[in-house]
């Protein structure tokens, strides 16, 4: 399995603060993205990278922002979180970006907004 | 935009029992992705599927590139078999970076 941690696992805060959630990897995979799961939604890509310094939006982008400025860590920012974004955040790589490829999950965080 | 879906949402076995999970999509892949979520949160990838049947132990996938589906049969589940399965769709044509969407899951309960 690839080396994947995301920190931190379990976060609760309040409305309107900032939040990052990081997402390390040790398999030097270029792509990497941002899933937010949901109970009667299953998984949505929130941002992906397929590069450092390469970011786009999924879709259900409102609200977030990310970086890469480098291989191994991809964070992911609220910026003013809301209730709305209380879920389960997971991130994933692989190594070529192609339909074929396996993706690869960190173990998520779970987040509160209050 | 694909459209996934996942038949049934909810699914409760005896253990031995032969197990099918079905998942659809509505427009072209280069391939379907079946994954499995444990009760502790972890997601790993089972199959890669872009035709034909794959094996691993008792876990079939199938697919189907003219009717969009694919099926995902447990033989003699047992407990420990008991988590969420996920199919997703990788979307055919031009440069998708790799980007999955996601059914909603199955929720397998094999009962001892």
């Amino acid at each position: 399995d690839a080396g994947i941690t995301q920190s931190p696992r379990h976060k609760v805060t309040e409305t309107g603060t900032p939040v990052t959630l990081r997402c390390h990897q040790t398999e030097n995979h270029r792509y990497m993205y941002w899933y937010r799961q949901d109970p009667g939604h299953g998984l949505r890509l929130i941002h992906y990278s397929y590069g450092v310094k390469d970011t786009d939006k999924g879709e259900v982008s409102d609200g977030y922002s990310v970086s890469r400025s480098k291989t191994e860590d991809f964070l992911l920012t609220l910026e003013s979180a809301t209730s709305s974004q209380t879920s389960v955040y997971f991130c994933a790589t692989a190594l070529s970006g192609e339909g074929t490829d396996t993706q690869y999950f960190g173990p998520g965080t779970r987040l509160t907004v209050l | 935009k694909n459209e996934v879906e996942q038949s049934p949402q909810n699914l409760t076995a005896q253990e031995g029992e032969f197990i099918t999970i079905n998942c659809s999509y509505s427009v072209g892949i280069s391939a379907l992705h079946w994954l499995q979520q444990h009760p502790g949160g972890g997601i790993v990838s089972l199959f890669m599927l872009s035709s034909g049947k794959k094996k691993h132990g008792r876990l079939i996938a199938t697919i189907n590139i003219q009717e969009k589906h694919s099926s995902l049969h447990i033989t003699a589940s047992h407990p420990r078999d008991s988590a969420v399965y996920i199919c997703a769709a990788a979307n055919a044509g031009g440069t998708s970076y790799g980007k999955l969407t996601f059914g909603q899951g199955t929720i397998l309960t094999v009962h001892p």
